[in-house]
Parts: structure tokens; C-alpha cells; sequence
């Protein structure tokens, strides 16, 4: 079974800053997805970036980047120039193979920026 | 991305009824959607996986006879809370698992309130 941990449960930076969340998981499957959710006051789940375990090119989305250690088991995120629209809990997740499997996800990070 | 909706947004209900929430791909079809709970500050937590004209698989711990799951058609997964009791009070989320793609499309949740 895999599992996913965030170590930091709330964290709050300036607005314009750079900030960074945790993430640390266990699996002994090969193949697998890494993601970063976001959940706002709304609770709907927004895809903020993706992994492929295979690649080794850590993924970038805009101000979103990763840092994925995969030999580590690390998958932290990097938030650069932080927006008001940031504010939301973030949540980690695993998903093993290539599609079309359930997501564990880690107890989350409420991240709010501070104007 | 996929759509995906979910119907009611919220409900309040007593003790001991049953409730119906549905959870419909929008412009996908889905042969596999995935049930969630979320509890008040805390993460996702799988409940089942609906599969398209097949039994659900559920996660250890979730009472099938408790949490029917009926996925009749490529579009529409239905979760039944049965005799809902104040402890099922719970934010109910579906995701449909896009077939070979690598994401997952969250509905907007349910809020069930059991009085």
C-alpha cells in the first residue's frame, strides 16, 4: 500500500514570496503519477501539476514548479511570487500505474498568504 | 478537462432515511468513478471504486451495505447513504478516473448533514 505524508499542516507567507510545501511518500510500485491538488473555501479540487515517475524533468506550471527526488521518495512544491489566490489547502497525492486508479492523498497544507 | 457534476450540493436529512447523491461525467464517458469523504479539516479519504455495470470495490472499512453504489451507465455513478446517521455528516466527493489518461476530474462535492 502507498502512503503520503505532509509534514507541515499550515504554513502562510507574504503575498509575492516564494513558498514551499512537503511531500514524502512510500510505494515499491515502479510506474505512478505524483500530484499536487489544491482545495479553496469552494472544496473543489484543482489540479495544480503532475508527475510521471519515468520523467526525470521536474514539472513547471507557471508560477507552480516541482521538486521531485524520486530515489528520496520527495515531491515538494514551489510556489513562486505567491498571489492572494494561492490561499487554499493543498493536498499531495499518489496515483501507481498509467490512468484510471485511485488517489491516496497526504493529511494536506492550509497555505494562506498574507497581503 | 472533464466535466463533472454532482447533485444535491448539499442536504440536510434526519436520522435514519437514506440519501441519494449522484455524480454525473459531464462530457466523458466514465467506465470507472471514484467515491471520497472528506471530513471537516481533514483529506480525501476513498471510499469505493465504482466500475460501469459491475459490482463497486470498497475500501477496508466502508460498509457496502451502508454506502450502495450503483454505476448504470458511462455517465452517472449514484453513492446511497442508508440509514444515515449524524456520524455519516461528511463532504462526499466523486472523480471520475478519465480511462488511460492521467488525471482525475473532481466533482464539486456533496455536503451531507444528518440531524
Amino acid at each position: 500500500a502507498q502512503t503520503v505524508t505532509q509534514s507541515q499542516p499550515e504554513m502562510s507567507v507574504q503575498e509575492a514570496e516564494t513558498v514551499t510545501l512537503s511531500c514524502t511518500y512510500d510505494t515499491s510500485e515502479s510506474n505512478y503519477y505524483l500530484f499536487w491538488y489544491k482545495q479553496p473555501p469552494s472544496r473543489q479540487m484543482i489540479l495544480v501539476i503532475r508527475q510521471e515517475a519515468y520523467k526525470q524533468q521536474n514539472a513547471t506550471e507557471n508560477r507552480f514548479s516541482v521538486n521531485f527526488q524520486k530515489a528520496a521518495k520527495s515531491f515538494s512544491l514551489k510556489i513562486s511570487d505567491s498571489q492572494l489566490g494561492d490561499t487554499a489547502m493543498y493536498f499531495c497525492a499518489f496515483m501507481k500505474g498509467f490512468g484510471n486508479e485511485k488517489l491516496t492523498f497526504g493529511t494536506g497544507t492550509r497555505l494562506t498568504i498574507i497581503p | 478537462g472533464a466535466v463533472v457534476s454532482q447533485h444535491p450540493s448539499w442536504v440536510i436529512c434526519k436520522s435514519g432515511t437514506s440519501v441519494k447523491i449522484e455524480c454525473r461525467s459531464l462530457d466523458f464517458q466514465a467506465t470507472t468513478m471514484f467515491w471520497y469523504r472528506q471530513f471537516p479539516k481533514q483529506s480525501l479519504m476513498l471510499m469505493a471504486t465504482s466500475n460501469e455495470g459491475s459490482k463497486a470495490t470498497y475500501e477496508q472499512g466502508v460498509e457496502k451495505d451502508k454506502f450502495l453504489i450503483n454505476h448504470a451507465s458511462l455517465t452517472l455513478s449514484t453513492l446511497t447513504v442508508t440509514s444515515a446517521h449524524p456520524e455519516d455528516s461528511s463532504f462526499y466527493i466523486c472523480s471520475n478516473g478519465a480511462g488511460g489518461l492521467d488525471e482525475q476530474f473532481f466533482g464539486p462535492g456533496t455536503r451531507l448533514t444528518v440531524l
